[in-house]
């Protein structure tokens, strides 16, 4: 069963903030929210990580709810080669041992100009 | 220079053949993996290792095998291809923070 969900699709303009959502209502209170990308068949790209505080990075900023259920991913100004497919995974992190992800199928997010 | 890599980037095969793909990292880091993706569809997990001797299979093993030759080797081999296995395959690897870092990926097409 899928831990997360994301909407299929989303737009955005170019220079605006790009906010995407991901749902991970059973997430464990030892479980991480991962962000990822994938541009055009390219190898996936990690973007940022967090357990239950916001985080910034050169990247994007992530922010997680305060009951850790909901996320959302900020791409603050949004330019055309954003164009890809952004993954929301939950994972425990240190585990010492194998820990399933599931990059499901993302959000396809398209930067218009 | 490039963190993962894979070779080949592409590859065109027939039925019945057996094929390598191979993986290297120059991140010093413990953890492998390979991947496969399908359009449309998301990564799914073939194998894993966690050091030199440890293998272990993934979602979708069957008509795969794998050999870690070094920390910073990782080869994916088909048996026999099939033209179902035609897909893009990544390779990965992850230190103990399990963050993943991806190959640029490898297409292949079984004919």
């Amino acid at each position: 069963d899928a831990k997360t969900t994301q909407p299929t699709s989303m737009d955005c303009a170019e220079g605006r903030a790009a906010n995407l959502p991901c749902n991970h209502s059973t997430i464990s209170g030892n479980e991480y929210v991962y962000w990822y990308r994938q541009i055009h068949s390219q190898g996936p790209q990690y973007i940022i990580h967090g357990l239950k505080n916001n985080e910034t990075n050169e990247m994007a900023s992530l922010i997680i709810t305060e009951d850790r259920k909901s996320s959302t991913l900020i791409l603050p100004h949004a330019t055309l080669r954003d164009t890809a497919v952004y993954y929301c995974i939950v994972s425990v992190r240190n585990s010492g041992g194998y820990q399933k992800v599931t990059f499901g199928t993302g959000t396809k997010l398209q930067v218009i100009p | 220079d490039a963190d993962v890599t894979q070779t080949p980037r592409n590859r065109i095969t027939k039925t019945g053949k057996r094929i390598m793909l191979e993986c290297s990292q120059t991140k010093g880091h413990d953890r492998m993996y390979w991947y496969r993706q399908d359009p449309g569809l998301g990564l799914r997990l073939i194998y894993y290792s966690f050091d030199v001797k440890d293998i272990n299979k993934g979602e979708i093993s069957d008509g795969y095998s794998v050999s870690r030759q070094a920390q910073a080797k990782f080869s994916l081999s088909l048996e026999s291809a099939i033209p179902n296995q035609t897909a893009l395959y990544f390779c990965a690897t992850a230190g103990t923070q399990e963050t993943q870092y991806f190959g640029p990926g490898t297409r292949l097409l079984v004919l």
